[in-house]
């Protein structure tokens, strides 16, 4: 079984509309979460990290759910430049290991 | 934060030969990391890099094919060895800081194109 899974999409939505990415992690000692965001033919870069109470910036919305071992992200107002592929990002809380999911891939379209 | 400089960007290589990727930091960083991303995947750990010693190396990942340096806390190598078609793909550098335990930042990716 991955440590990461997630749907890889393709999403495509209109500007404007709300979107939601879901990641399942399968190492329950896992301690940090992340959501990466990566543009075509570039590295990846940290969008948020992921907090137990949840957090949000600006239209994005992370959310944990322990329990479940399930994380979230949230788009509000899709823009144009939110184009890109999302990767939900794991690491446990031995080693130094990052675990990545395949990635989530969002068009938003005019 | 870390600004990471990785070089070349990107190569194209014939098979049989070696090619080494260059990771620069601008400041000091615990731990550095080799990933390799093939088209449409996500990043694969190949070996996380330690300073002054032998790399650790993932799961199918071995020392001759892949020998990595790290002679100090700001500079690694990866070399890729004896390189097939199938090594083609981005190889990307990435650090976390010793200021930032939990986040990875990572250089801009070799693109390596085996023909």
């Amino acid at each position: 079984r991955k440590e990461v899974e997630q749907d890889p999409g393709p999403f495509n939505v209109p500007e404007g509309a709300t979107v939601a990415f879901n990641c399942t992690y399968s190492n329950s000692a896992s301690q940090s979460f992340f959501w990466y965001r990566q543009d075509c033919r570039k590295e990846p870069k940290l969008l948020m990290s992921v907090y137990s109470s949840g957090n949000e910036d600006g239209r994005f919305t992370a959310q944990l759910n322990r329990a479940s071992q399930y994380i979230s992200l949230l788009i509000r107002d899709s823009k144009l430049s939110d184009s890109a592929t999302y990767l939900c990002v794991v690491k446990p809380n031995t080693g130094n290991q990052f675990y990545f999911g395949t990635g989530t891939s969002l068009t938003v379209i005019p | 934060s870390a600004v990471i400089s990785q070089k070349p960007s990107r190569d194209i290589c014939q098979r049989g030969t070696s090619l080494t990727i260059q990771c620069q930091v601008d400041s000091q960083v615990t731990m550095m990391f080799w990933y390799r991303q093939q088209p449409g995947q996500s990043l694969t750990l190949i070996a996380t890099a330690n300073q002054g010693s032998e790399a650790t190396y993932e799961s199918g990942f071995v020392i001759d094919k892949f020998p990595i340096s790290r002679p100090n806390l700001t500079f690694s190598t990866l070399t890729v060895s004896n390189m097939s078609p199938e090594d083609s793909s981005i190889y990307l550098c990435s650090v976390t800081p010793l200021d930032s335990y939990t986040e990875a930042f990572f250089g801009q990716g070799t693109r390596l194109t085996v023909v």
